[in-house]
């Protein structure tokens, strides 16, 4: 149990163009889900936090009209990266957080994104 | 604010030396760690949960054990196939639910 799928795995873009990643958790309810981004050989760096049906709360320094999040139901949330640029380019992962989870996480397998 | 620091940062074992790697934390009230592993390319996968000092908790040749102040994961017997990067994270009672991460500790089990 406990399975959270991304999609696309990777994805390559032009500058300046949009890019929408989606989050589903396939067998259980996710009242909470988490975008983080990490580069190569550091640690996940958190994004936002998102509630079902609420906006989203982002991190300190993380645009918000630049990277999208929209949680839309308990098993859905989606990352779009807006007018992506180079800069953008990383790896992204969802996480998600069950409704009886004592605050474990289940995550994604990530997106590569690369802006060109 | 919370913290979490993982050392070492890399550790290199022969299959089968046993080691321990180690997650020292603060935290205002702890309400959970959390070990993951992480494969290259892959999204963290869980592994434990420790609530309280004093608590162990094993998988197959991993044990984790938590005290006030740290947690250890303990690898025993290790195979190549355990080498990952493994992460420790807090979550504080309060904080939103958010978890605090350290930079992780990577694990090369050479046959």
């Amino acid at each position: 149990g406990a399975v959270v799928s991304q999609h696309p795995s990777w994805v390559i873009c032009k500058s300046g163009t949009s890019v929408k990643i989606e989050c589903r958790s396939l067998d259980f309810q996710a009242t909470t889900m988490f975008w983080y981004r990490q580069f190569p050989k550091q640690s996940l760096m958190l994004m936002a936090t998102s509630n079902e049906g609420s906006k989203a709360t982002y991190e300190q320094g993380v645009e918000k009209d630049k990277f999208l999040i929209n949680h839309a139901s308990l098993t859905l949330s989606t990352l779009t990266v807006t007018s992506a640029h180079p800069e953008d380019s990383s790896f992204y992962i969802c996480s998600a957080r069950g409704q009886s989870a004592l605050g474990e996480q289940y995550f994604g397998p990530g997106t590569r994104l690369t802006v060109t | 604010e919370d913290q979490v620091t993982q050392s070492p940062e890399a550790l290199r074992l022969q299959e089968g030396e046993s080691s321990s790697l180690n997650c020292s934390y603060t935290v205002s009230g702890l309400r959970g760690l959390f070990w993951y592993r992480q494969d290259p390319g892959k999204g963290p996968e869980f592994l434990f949960t420790l609530y309280s000092a004093g608590e162990e908790k094993e998988k197959e040749r991993l044990k984790a054990t938590l005290t006030k102040k740290e947690s250890f994961l303990h690898i025993t017997a290790p195979k190549p196939e355990d080498s990952a990067t493994y992460l420790c994270a807090v979550q504080a009672n309060t904080n939103a639910g958010k978890s605090t991460f350290g930079d992780g500790t990577t694990l090369t089990v050479k046959p």
